[in-house]
């Protein structure tokens, strides 16, 4: 199984930046694992945008105002959008696979793509 | 939101040096902290989950300690593969936060 992000490297502020993770072995509708996104400013730490899990999508409360996560299962596809984009958003985006573990407690991201380098800039 | 700290920041290590990163939530988490190992340029990848638990193909001489607040991550015998910045992540609540990393480099 391989995650790969893809979408525009250069968004200008105030726009939408719209990603897409493409989920090979068409795995991505199986209700035991979730999917998430996670970014890294250049040089920085991780931050969790929002996951979606098989009974809903959980957000980021700093970013929810402004951000979407979605599942395509025809496409196998999980999908970012982050509206209003401005320079701090400049980041590598990482898809990832998520598992709650035989608990179903737990949350961790066990598999992760490449990610992709976003630049917001004019 | 929960803030995660850690320690050192950075710390420089020969092969074959056991090495310690402490990880410290600002409030309990129980036992719900991970472990990442991201290596330069690349993304992350999960060694230890629910602090103590190996992901699969995770080698032995990685090892994660701690409940509560405080928890431990040790690498025994570091190897050349190891030379990579670690991140902790609490999923006890949301949002689900990362400490800031901790580089481990060469001496």
């Amino acid at each position: 199984l391989q995650l790969q992000e893809s979408g525009p490297g250069l968004v200008t502020p105030s726009e939408t930046l719209s990603l897409t993770c493409s989920v090979s072995s068409g795995s991505i509708s199986r209700s035991d694992y979730y999917w998430g996104w996670i970014r890294q400013p250049p040089g920085k730490g991780l931050e969790w945008i929002g996951s979606i899990y098989y009974s809903g999508t959980f957000y980021n409360p700093s970013l929810r105002s402004r951000v979407s996560i979605s599942v395509d299962t025809s496409k196998t596809q999980l999908s970012l959008k982050l509206r209003s984009v401005t320079a701090t958003d400049t980041a590598i985006y990482y898809c990832a696979r998520g598992s709650q573990g035989s608990s179903g407690w737990s949350h961790y991201f066990d598999l992760w793509g490449q990610g992709i380098l976003v630049t917001v800039s004019s | 939101d929960i803030q995660m700290t850690q320690s050192p920041s950075s710390l420089s290590a020969s092969v074959g040096d056991r090495v310690t990163i402490t990880c410290r939530a600002s409030q309990t988490i129980t036992k719900y902290l991970n472990w990442y190992q991201q290596p330069s340029g690349k993304a992350p990848n999960l060694l230890i989950y629910e602090a103590s638990s190996f992901h699969s193909g995770v080698p032995s001489r990685f090892n994660g300690s701690g409940s509560g607040t405080d928890f431990t991550l040790t690498i025994s015998n570091l190897q050349p593969e190891d030379f990579a910045t670690y991140f902790c992540q609490q999923t006890y609540t949301s949002p689900f936060t990362f400490g800031p990393g901790t580089k481990v480099d060469v001496k």
